[in-house]
């Protein structure tokens, strides 16, 4: 699987948006694009994914650039529980595929 | 939506005794169960994977003997931690693909502790 890189961590002030950016150089053709997030404490948390659209769904919108080798999640209106760790994940979509983890990016929403 | 149930989501047992955690998957079907490990401040690392009526596929490193996982129905996993040691202390987590969803579906997670 593709690594990804992300900023270690970023600040947003409450109620603004939240732009997050991933890069991923070596993604493949079949690879999606994957964005988690982890609250202190407790199991990684779903929020969207794509392969090569933009995708928008309740939580937040994805814009994948046209070379597809980078990414940014956008939390539209950010509020204090959107703290979180955010993990931009590089997968194909074959069964049983494993999540490669990086660092991730510690997003803190500030009141 | 799809859901894990992960227990205990917490546990302290004292160094040399085994622990188990169970993991469910409330409303489908999981063929399929990983296990991540996570110690504080860093990112999660898959120890093994695990699939209904077979052995499980321990990553490099993880000791098997150690880590009995086992998966025996549709619906639950488990991870036993034998012989704890102070550092196993660490943060558990499961995780199940569910396939009629996009992504993986993950537990609460367990905080074990050994003293």
């Amino acid at each position: 699987d593709a690594k990804t890189t992300q900023p270690p961590s970023m600040d947003c002030a409450e109620g603004r948006a939240a732009n997050l950016p991933c890069n991923h150089s070596t993604i493949s053709g079949n690879e999606y694009v994957y964005w988690y997030r982890q609250i202190h404490s407790q199991g990684p948390q779903y929020i969207i994914h794509g392969l090569k659209n933009n995708e928008t769904n309740e939580m937040a919108s994805l814009i994948i650039t046209e070379d597809r080798k980078s990414s940014t999640l956008i939390l539209p209106h950010a509020t204090l529980r959107d703290t979180a760790v955010y993990y931009c994940i590089v997968t194909n979509a074959g069964n049983n595929r494993k999540l490669i983890w990086g660092l991730g990016t510690s997003l803190a929403v500030n009141p | 939506g799809a859901v894990v149930s992960q227990h205990p989501s917490w546990v302290i047992c004292k160094s040399g005794t085994s622990v188990k955690i169970e993991c469910r998957s409330l409303d489908f079907q999981a063929t399929t169960m990983f296990w991540y490990r996570q110690f504080p401040k860093q990112s999660l690392m898959l120890m093994a994977t695990s699939n209904e009526g077979s052995k499980a596929t321990y990553e490099q490193g993880v000791e098997k003997d150690k880590f009995l996982i086992n998966h025996a129905s549709l619906t639950l996993s488990t991870l036993t931690v034998t012989s704890a040691h102070p550092e196993d202390s660490s943060f558990y987590i499961c995780s199940a693909l569910h396939r009629g969803s996009y992504g993986y579906t993950f537990g609460s997670g367990t905080r074990l502790t050994v003293v």
